[in-house]
């Protein structure tokens, strides 16, 4: 079965430092592997996606993530950590087969300190 | 405005009454989802909808009927709302022509 995990559930950086922010799959076949991230009181917003190519991916916000194979992860990375990137970050794998369905992690909290 | 839109977005209700919670997107998508969201388990899907009039249970289905006559429209139902049933909903829709879902503000309902 398909799955992610999300080994932390807070991360605590220094405005200014890199984050990560880990996640790791397993999955059958190739995987699509998504990161949404969530504000206080708000929806998932939608922030890269790793589909096929490049195994750097470039998303919304000054994120990036890393597709490593042979690890299976999917770590979300961005170098300058600011104090408006504290959110709740979501990994999604999605599902084999032709539902479009989303199997996503438990989150990771990430507070940014000033 | 285009986009997903859910309703009510705050609810609180008692145990055993009926509760709908209304998903709209304007996209056209054919895809929508219905996940709820409780600390610790990240988002679960109840509910998922192929086209208009299909539709599939997920992983936690018990408690909820979904229905889907027309594409924009994905309404949620608590046919009798229990207090483990608290919890934020939120609504998501994909197309054919894209990998990502996209998501509602959600609502957050209370059961007592």
């Amino acid at each position: 079965a398909q799955s992610v995990a999300q080994p932390e559930d807070q991360v605590n950086v220094a405005e200014g430092n890199p984050l990560t922010v880990k996640c790791t799959y397993s999955v059958s076949g190739n995987p699509y592997l998504f990161w949404y991230v969530q504000y206080p009181n708000r929806g998932l917003q939608f922030l890269l996606k790793y589909i096929t190519g490049d195994n750097l991916v470039k998303g919304s916000y000054g994120f990036e993530a890393e597709f490593n194979k042979s690890q299976t992860s999917f770590h979300l990375k961005k170098p300058s950590a600011l104090v408006s990137d504290s959110a709740l970050y979501f990994c999604a794998v999605r599902d084999s087969g032709a539902t479009n369905k989303l199997i996503f992690g438990t989150g990771t909290l990430l507070a940014v300190q000033p | 405005d285009a986009g997903i839109t859910q309703s009510p977005r705050y609810k609180i209700t008692e145990t055993g009454r009926q509760v709908t919670l209304m998903c709209h997107q304007t996209w056209s998508h054919s895809y929508m989802f219905w996940y709820r969201q409780d600390l610790g388990h990240g988002l679960r899907l109840i509910y998922y909808s192929a086209a208009a009039d299909i539709t599939d249970k997920g992983e936690v289905p018990d408690g909820y009927v979904v229905s889907r006559s027309k594409t924009e429209n994905f309404p949620l139902t608590l046919e009798s709302a229990t207090r483990s049933q608290t919890s934020v909903y939120f609504c998501a829709s994909t197309g054919q022509a894209t990998d990502t879902q996209y998501f509602g503000p959600g609502t957050r309902l209370t059961v007592l």
